[in-house]
């Protein structure tokens, strides 16, 4: 099956730019996308980006695309305390039967004072 | 909010018991999803639908079977609850044409 690799956890002081990383290895993967979880809480999508794209600016936001590495990357500038949550990657490749989502492990980000 | 919700948010249950649970969506998307989410394995998908009485596996459907007699309402169904089932399951909704998927609250299931 699909694989994506994320690390487990990151944690940066508020103010920096914190960036999470993601490796995929299904070449088929058409689009990408970066989902946020808070805690006890559903997930939110972030952002996403098409593959034939290598980045995606969305206010304090950009996502990086690597095709050719299978890496993406999402980079939040001035990152707050609100911005603490598990952050996925998953990646979809289109199918006659909707969208179904792979998901990385979720990386952990602590923002610290 | 993409008009989600699930039913029961929480529910502890006994091994060897059926549990159904609910997905409700209130803006007649075509495309409907359920997910587990375990520590150490992200969100993986158990089923999916593509309309009415359309449905399909995913990754993870062992123990568990789905019904869609409605547009808006997706049931997953486990026949006969382990404790491996054990997780906090998602639904989740897509528009016919759209790559943007939605996710619901969560149900969080424990099999004792």
């Amino acid at each position: 099956g699909e694989d994506v690799e994320q690390s487990l956890f990151l944690s940066v002081r508020e103010g920096d730019s914190s960036v999470i990383n993601c490796t995929y290895t299904d070449s088929s993967s058409t689009y990408l996308y970066w989902y946020k979880q808070e805690p006890g809480a559903g997930l939110q999508l972030l952002t996403y980006i098409f593959s034939n794209m290598d980045m995606k600016q969305d206010q304090r936001l950009t996502v990086l695309l690597n095709k050719k590495d299978k890496h993406l990357s999402l980079r939040i500038a001035d990152t707050q305390t609100g911005d603490s949550a598990i952050y996925f990657c998953a990646h979809t490749a289109l199918t006659g039967g909707g969208n179904k989502l792979t998901f990385g492990t979720g990386t952990q980000l602590k923002v610290e004072l | 909010d993409a008009g989600i919700t699930q039913s029961p948010r929480h529910k502890v249950t006994e091994t060897g018991t059926p549990v159904t649970l609910r997905c409700h969506q209130t803006e007649n998307h075509r495309y409907m999803y359920w997910y587990r989410q375990d520590p150490g394995h992200g969100l993986r998908l158990i089923h999916y639908s593509y309309g009415v009485k359309d449905t399909d596996k995913g990754e993870v459907s062992d123990g568990y079977s789905v019904s869609r007699s409605k547009t808006e309402d997706f049931l997953l169904t486990l026949e006969s609850a382990t404790s491996s089932q054990t997780s906090v399951y998602f639904c989740a909704i897509s528009k016919q044409g759209s790559y943007e998927q939605y996710f619901g609250p969560g149900t969080r299931l424990t099999v004792t």
